[in-house]
């Protein structure tokens, strides 16, 4: 099975608004709404921040959103703070009964 | 909230079996709401979905990793396990163990891991 595709970094200032891709293919991303988002701090566990491909957990910010195209995923960050600077994968099940994760997204908020 | 937590030795020698454990708690291992995970971090790439482990014991894993994975569960430690045998360089990575909804397809708690070295 082959990761999902998402760009290798993304950067943005203070404020600004960034999107992350995420491209799979129809047995993933394009067949289920199940495209799953994580935050990775340095020396951390991936937290979730966007299920279902839109939905997010209960107390996150709202200024996370996913979407969904085709067998395209993006997540937005909005109005970014300097907190927001991490690592962000995607994740889809796919028609094998698997998961599938993306490389992996550098945020450098500049 | 379901708390987990990675164990095992963090040095494995190429061609043995790496061994890991994760420990479950405020959270019942055997409820059936949770395909109990695992994931892996190979340094400066992505994450890797392994496979699962339900509580009745059924398992289903990686295609790329069938041949040499085993999972069990151990209800009454609220523990379930990974073997990974005849490892290499490869399987170098940061183990974690997680837990996925069985309503819906995402992992929503995560343990801490486990740095897992192959060397000799």
């Amino acid at each position: 099975q082959s990761a999902l595709t998402q760009p290798a970094s993304v950067s943005g200032s203070p404020g600004q608004s960034i999107t992350i891709s995420c491209t799979g293919s129809s047995s993933d991303i394009g067949t289920y709404k199940y495209v799953s988002w994580y935050q990775q701090h340095p020396g951390k566990a991936p937290k979730l921040i966007i299920f279902d491909v839109s939905d997010r957990p209960s107390g996150l910010s709202n200024r996370f959103s996913g979407s969904k195209s085709g067998n395209t995923a993006s997540l937005t960050i909005s109005g970014l703070q300097t907190e927001d600077e991490s690592v962000y994968y995607c994740s889809s099940y796919t028609r094998s009964s698997t998961w599938v994760f993306g490389g992996g997204t550098k945020l450098t908020v500049l | 909230q379901v708390q987990l937590q990675e164990a095992g030795p963090g040095l494995v020698k190429p061609s043995q079996t790496l061994s890991l454990t994760c420990t479950v708690s405020g959270g019942s291992i055997n409820s059936g709401n949770y395909y109990w995970s695992w994931i892996r971090h190979h340094p400066g790439k992505g994450l890797e979905w392994i496979g699962y482990i339900f509580y009745s014991g059924s398992t289903y894993c990686n295609p790329s990793l069938k041949s040499r994975l085993t999972m069990s569960i151990d209800t009454s430690k609220s523990q379930f396990s990974l073997e990974l045998s005849s490892v290499t360089a490869a399987d170098a990575a940061v183990y974690y163990c997680a837990s996925a909804s069985t309503v819906s397809t995402y992992f929503d708690y995560w343990g801490q891991g486990i740095l897992v070295t192959v060397s000799s």
